[in-house]
């Protein structure tokens, strides 16, 4: 079955604890992206992965890192969480750009910085 | 920059009701349109979407959007709602190169749509 996967789905962790998201795809995308969902705000692309090793930042990339090492795999890092990254995250994927094509969304992670 | 305007924050119908969800944009150029829909604990997922051609769209599920470049409007239409329709709606656009792999999306804020039985 063509998905895209994240882990953990929910997690509750505390200021300053480095945590990362795993996102994974099975549909051999190159493009790849993370959103964070606010209320109000729709979503905000976190960053994004035109293919291996080839990354950018998106409109909300303060806080996070990411890499691309693999194709099917874009984990998102935060080193030094905090209480303003309290928020929904979607991973997405898709073969063309993102304006150019549909995106696949995993099934998000709700993460919440104490 | 390009932005997406989705007026309606949330809206509330009766079943059999006609729905329509209003999108704006604000870019005048060649455009790529899309409509998601998160069902309620679910992830995102595409409803429909407009390139070129017949600027009526049909999608899934009995939604189609109709594209006007003169009003900059995409909005969403559904005839006749339906409990299971329950879900947030978000309007997105590219911008940048509509042709190229670094044309970039922008959502709308979204819409919530609440059916009553």
């Amino acid at each position: 079955e063509a998905q895209v996967t994240q882990n953990p789905r929910y997690l509750i962790t505390v200021t300053g604890k480095k945590l990362t998201v795993t996102c994974s795809q099975n549909m051999n995308h190159e493009y790849m992206s993370w959103y964070r969902q606010d209320p109000g705000l729709g979503l905000r692309q976190i960053y994004y992965s035109m293919n291996v090793e080839v990354t950018d930042k998106g409109d909300v990339p303060e806080g996070y890192k990411v890499s691309r090492k693999e194709k099917r795999n874009f984990p998102l890092i935060l080193e030094s969480p905090s209480p303003n990254q309290t928020s929904l995250y979607f991973c997405a994927s898709s073969s063309g750009g993102e304006g150019t094509d549909t995106q696949y969304f995993g099934p998000g992670t709700r993460l919440t910085v104490l | 920059a390009q932005s997406v305007s989705q007026h309606n924050h949330h809206v509330i119908l009766s079943e059999a009701a006609s729905l329509e969800l209003g999108c704006n944009y604000s870019y005048g150029g060649t455009v790529n349109l899309f409509w998601y829909v998160q069902y309620p604990g679910q992830h995102l997922q595409l409803l429909l979407k407009y390139f070129s051609g017949d600027p009526l769209v049909k999608g899934i599920k009995g939604f189609e959007a109709e594209f006007i470049k003169s009003k900059f409007s995409f909005n969403l239409r559904k005839p006749s709602v339906q409990w299971s329709d329950t879900a947030e709606y978000f309007c997105a656009v590219n911008h940048g190169p509509y042709y190229s792999n670094a044309s970039k999306i922008i959502f709308g804020s979204g819409t919530r749509l609440s059916i009553q039985p």
